[in-house]
C-alpha cells in the first residue's frame, strides 16, 4: 500500500542547531514529493516540493531513493521555523497522500 | 489578495442535522479539493472536482456529498452528521492536479456535532 510516514509527531531544536524532520514513504514506483507547512494561525502552506530542487527559508530536502525517504532539513535553526510540518507525496495518481505532521519547536 | 475562502470559519450542528460548508476561490483554479483532517491525523482527501469531473474517494461515506456550481464555489454536504465527524474541513485548490502544481488551502472549518 502507498503510505507516507512521519515518525515524529514532537521535535524540539534549540536556536541555532541543525533541524531534521524524517518522512519516509512506501511506493514501489516514483512519487513527487512535497512538504507543507502551517505556522500558528496560518493556513497549510506549501513549503517546497522535490521536482523544483529550491531552498526555501533555508530549508532543503532530498530524495532518497534506496531509504524512500524524503527529509526536510536546516543547518541553523531560527524561532520562526516553530511551524506543523507535513510531508506529502503524489503517487502518480490525481491527488496528495499526506502524512501525519510533525511539530517542531524551535527553543530560543 | 487572491485567495481561498471558507465559511463559517466554525460550525455547530446538532446529530443528524444536516449542514453545509462553503468555499471559494479568486485564483480561478480547475481543480478544487475537500480534506477531513481529525485531531493529530493527515489531511484525509474526501473529493475533489476537476472542471466540472467528480472524484469521489473509495472511502469517503455516502453521509458526505459535494457541489461545484461554478468554478468559484464548492461546498460540502453532510446530510446526518454524526460524532464521528466533528473534525477540520479544508478545502483545497490547484491551477492543475498536484503532480504539476501546489495546492492552495482555505483557513478551514472546525465542525462541531452536538
Amino acid at each position: 500500500a502507498q503510505r507516507v510516514t512521519q515518525p515524529e509527531k514532537l521535535l524540539s531544536v534549540f536556536k541555532g542547531a541543525p533541524v531534521e524532520l524524517k518522512c519516509n514513504y512506501s511506493y514501489s514506483g516514483s512519487p513527487e514529493l512535497f512538504w507543507y507547512v502551517q505556522y500558528s494561525r496560518q493556513r497549510l502552506q506549501l513549503l517546497l516540493r522535490h521536482i523544483s530542487r529550491e531552498s526555501i527559508k533555508g530549508f532543503t530536502a532530498d530524495l532518497n531513493k534506496g531509504e524512500t525517504s524524503f527529509h526536510l532539513k536546516k543547518p541553523f535553526a531560527q524561532e520562526e521555523d516553530s511551524a506543523m510540518y507535513y510531508c506529502a507525496l503524489n503517487f502518480g495518481n490525481e491527488k496528495l497522500t499526506f502524512g501525519t505532521g510533525t511539530r517542531l519547536t524551535i527553543i530560543p | 489578495d487572491a485567495m481561498v475562502i471558507q465559511n463559517p470559519r466554525y460550525q455547530v450542528t446538532q446529530f443528524g442535522k444536516p449542514v453545509t460548508l462553503s468555499c471559494s476561490q479568486t485564483l480561478n483554479h480547475n481543480v478544487m479539493y475537500w480534506y477531513q483532517q481529525k485531531s493529530s491525523q493527515a489531511p484525509k482527501l474526501l473529493f475533489h472536482y476537476y472542471d466540472k469531473d467528480f472524484n469521489n474517494e473509495a472511502d469517503t461515506p455516502d453521509n458526505f456529498q459535494s457541489r461545484r456550481p461554478n468554478t468559484s464555489f464548492c461546498f460540502l454536504d453532510i446530510r446526518s452528521p454524526g460524532l464521528g465527524d466533528a473534525a477540520m474541513y479544508l478545502c483545497a485548490t490547484s491551477r492543475t492536479h498536484p503532480m504539476a502544481d501546489e495546492q492552495y488551502f482555505g483557513p478551514g472549518t472546525r465542525l462541531t456535532v452536538t
